[in-house]
């Protein structure tokens, strides 16, 4: 049971650089979520794609882009890093609306420099 | 806007003793549901407990229970017989009115002494 599964777990980038944080769930949901965790600010949901071919923006999208390659995976791509986006990120995904149960993945610790 | 209000940044308990976590919220709607989330030190964000706001009964799982005051917007979370693996960030959550979007908030880091 891998569940959600989101790679890397910890990435050093430094200023300007670009990556893109990979998202999969094997649990067949719809809906599928990225978060950023700071200290003090508890979850701010990035973006979220509510089914395969849709994305939306949450709280925070500037400086980030998603894309839903397919049902089960949903990527977070930063294309020039900067230090404010130094955080946790987490994805999650839920059978379909958000009153059902989110499940999370382990996250990916990011530091930019 | 809708909010979620978690007043105390931390508490403690001893082992064996019975701590409650308080959480309030702001909305509109009638029906909706409440979350707690559990995060360790290892980072992994686990559900613990699910109440529906249309139940008047309170949700318990095991050890954990909810005080749910619909009214009052109030979703307290009780944990009975604390354990040393009880210590963690705990989160209150709940969907934004007519959204995918779950509104968490800022946590309570609870430390469990033996």
């Amino acid at each position: 049971n891998a569940g959600v599964t989101q790679t890397p777990k910890f990435q050093v980038l430094k200023t300007g650089q670009s990556m893109t944080l990979q998202c999969a769930q094997d649990m067949n949901h719809n809906s599928m979520y990225w978060y950023r965790q700071d200290p003090g600010m508890g979850l701010r949901l990035i973006y979220y794609s509510a089914s395969e071919g849709t994305t939306d923006k949450g709280e925070v999208p500037n400086g980030y882009n998603v894309s839903r390659l397919n049902k089960r995976e949903f990527s977070l791509r930063l294309e020039s890093a900067a230090p404010s986006q130094t955080s946790v990120y987490f994805c999650a995904s839920s059978v379909y609306q958000a009153k059902n149960i989110q499940y999370f993945g382990a996250g990916t610790r990011l530091s930019v420099l | 806007a809708q909010t979620v209000t978690q007043s105390q940044p931390e508490m403690s308990v001893q082992e064996a003793e019975t701590v409650t976590l308080s959480c309030t919220y702001d909305t509109s709607e009638s029906d909706y549901y409440l979350f707690w989330y559990k995060q360790p030190p290892s980072r992994q964000m686990i559900l613990v407990i699910r109440q529906e706001a249309y139940k008047q009964q309170n949700a318990t799982e095991n050890r954990f229970s909810v005080n749910f005051q619909k009214a009052a917007k109030s979703f307290s979370l009780k944990i009975s017989d604390s354990q040393l693996g009880d210590a963690a960030m705990y989160f209150c959550a709940y969907p934004r009115a007519g959204s995918e979007k779950l509104v968490f908030g800022k946590g309570m880091k609870l430390t469990v002494n033996p």
